[in-house]
């Protein structure tokens, strides 16, 4: 079935430490986008790509790093410089229409502690 | 992205319609309003979305006020399975820098 894929679900990180999240999909989207998600709060935009090996700054880029060498991935990786980094991160995948935006598409979520 | 404003939490009996309002006071004629939910620990759901005409889908109803200052999402027939989180977002067409508020937490009850 086509879909997005995070990992791993859930990761433990020593401080000091950088980490990797995966974010793989097959829907054959051009945008895809990294959130974060704090407790009792919404979604926050980290990175996002409408085209591969192109990917613009979010709200929070600070401390977070990604690439976009394929289509279908598009890994996240938060680095020690990102000071509060425990969070559940989220994916998404969106087609690119010339009319109103297609709806995002999101993974089951990476879920980042740091010890 | 023109700002949203939703009550924090709200409870609906199961089987009954919820009514989920959304201000959107200072929206542009070229955003589009869409909501999105989210069950506890998954990735959000697109559910539907609208620009200012109301819309119906085999999950909800949208209805936008003729001035599109606001908006209700209607779930017809609640049932347990969709007490989650729900986000009203505007963006405009094109517009990839997006990002989610506190949205209504939408609890049903037996």
């Amino acid at each position: 079935d086509g879909g997005i894929t995070q990992s791993p679900k859930y990761l433990f990180r020593k401080e000091g430490q950088n980490v990797t999240l995966s974010c793989e999909q097959n829907l054959n989207h051009d945008a895809m986008y990294w959130y974060r998600q704090d407790p009792g709060q919404g979604l926050r935009l980290i990175y996002y790509s409408q085209i591969v090996n192109d990917f613009q700054k979010g709200d929070i880029a600070e401390g977070y790093s990604v690439s976009r060498e394929k289509k279908e991935s598009f890994p996240l990786t938060v680095t020690s410089a990102q000071k509060n980094p425990t969070a559940f991160y989220l994916c998404a995948s969106s087609i690119v229409l010339a009319g109103p935006t297609g709806e995002l598409f999101f993974g089951e979520g990476s879920r980042l502690t740091v010890l | 992205d023109a700002k949203t404003t939703q009550p924090p939490s709200m409870d609906c009996a199961e089987g009954r319609a919820a009514n989920l309002p959304c201000n959107h006071s200072t929206i542009s004629g070229n955003e589009y309003v869409y909501w999105y939910r989210q069950i506890h620990s998954q990735g959000p759901q697109y559910i539907i979305h609208g620009l200012k005409n109301n819309e119906t889908n085999e999950m909800a109803s949208l209805i936008i006020t003729e001035d599109r200052k606001s908006s209700t999402l209607i779930l017809p027939h609640a049932t347990l399975r969709d007490t989650a989180v729900y986000y009203c977002i505007v963006r405009r067409t094109n517009d990839y820098k997006l990002s989610f508020g506190a949205g209504t937490t939408v609890t049903v009850r037996a």
